[in-house]
């Protein structure tokens, strides 16, 4: 069975440092992954996602993430916080045809310093 | 962008209840979804639905869970009676295709058994 791992409940980061965002998973294949996000008082919103090809990926808002097979990691990271990139950040998984079937981490909640 | 809209927000119901929580999802949308999560814990996958008909399912939908989708209404997940393992949150979701992951989340319905 395929698993999510968020190693991080918390993390606080000063506005203006970089963020990085760590996601191991459990799979026997490649699988599709993501990072949803959810700011307060919001719904998940789709961050970014990875299907095939270039391990980098860009999202919005100036997030990317690097998928790496030999490691089992798609790490999300942004150069520069800004405050309102506090909220809660999902790493999540689906086979390729497992009809949005997702499997989520546990979440890791940022907090942004002023 | 596109909102899925839940009511209610936060329900409190006695064991044995009956209680139906409500979903509105982006208008142009065909597959939608019900996820669980318990507190402290991810958030997991209960049912999708298509074409009047639930897709897949996965254990933790028991046989007192149903949804449907009348005439194009709400999408409602329906627990009858419920026991106290039903608290959590459930979050309702929508997407236009299948097999993407892009789904669009809800901000979540949170139901106390008590």
């Amino acid at each position: 069975a395929q698993s999510v791992t968020q190693p991080d409940a918390r993390v606080t980061v000063s506005e203006g440092a970089s963020l990085q965002l760590r996601c191991k998973y459990s799979y026997s294949a490649t699988p599709y992954l993501f990072w949803y996000v959810q700011y307060p008082r919001q719904g998940l919103q789709l961050l970014l996602k990875y299907y095939s090809g270039d391990p980098v990926v860009q999202g919005v808002n100036s997030f990317e993430a690097e998928f790496s097979k030999s490691n089992s990691s798609f790490h999300l990271q942004k150069a520069s916080v800004h405050w309102s990139d506090s909220a809660v950040y999902f790493c999540a998984l689906s086979m390729s045809s497992a009809g949005n079937k997702l499997t989520f981490g546990i979440g890791t909640r940022v907090l942004v310093r002023p | 962008g596109p909102k899925v809209l839940q009511i209610p927000s936060h329900q409190i119901i006695d064991m044995g209840q009956m209680v139906t929580l409500n979903c509105d999802p982006v208008s142009n949308h065909l597959y939608f979804y019900w996820y669980k999560q318990i507190l402290g814990q991810q958030m997991e996958f209960l049912v999708n639905f298509y074409n009047g008909k639930v897709m897949e399912k996965s254990k933790l939908f028991k046989d007192q869970f149903s949804v449907e989708r009348p005439d194009g209404s709400y999408f409602t997940l329906k627990i009858q009676p419920t026991a106290l393992e039903d608290s959590a949150v459930y979050f309702c979701a929508s997407s236009l295709t299948v097999n993407t992951g892009q789904l669009y989340f809800g901000e979540g319905s949170k139901l106390t058994v008590l």
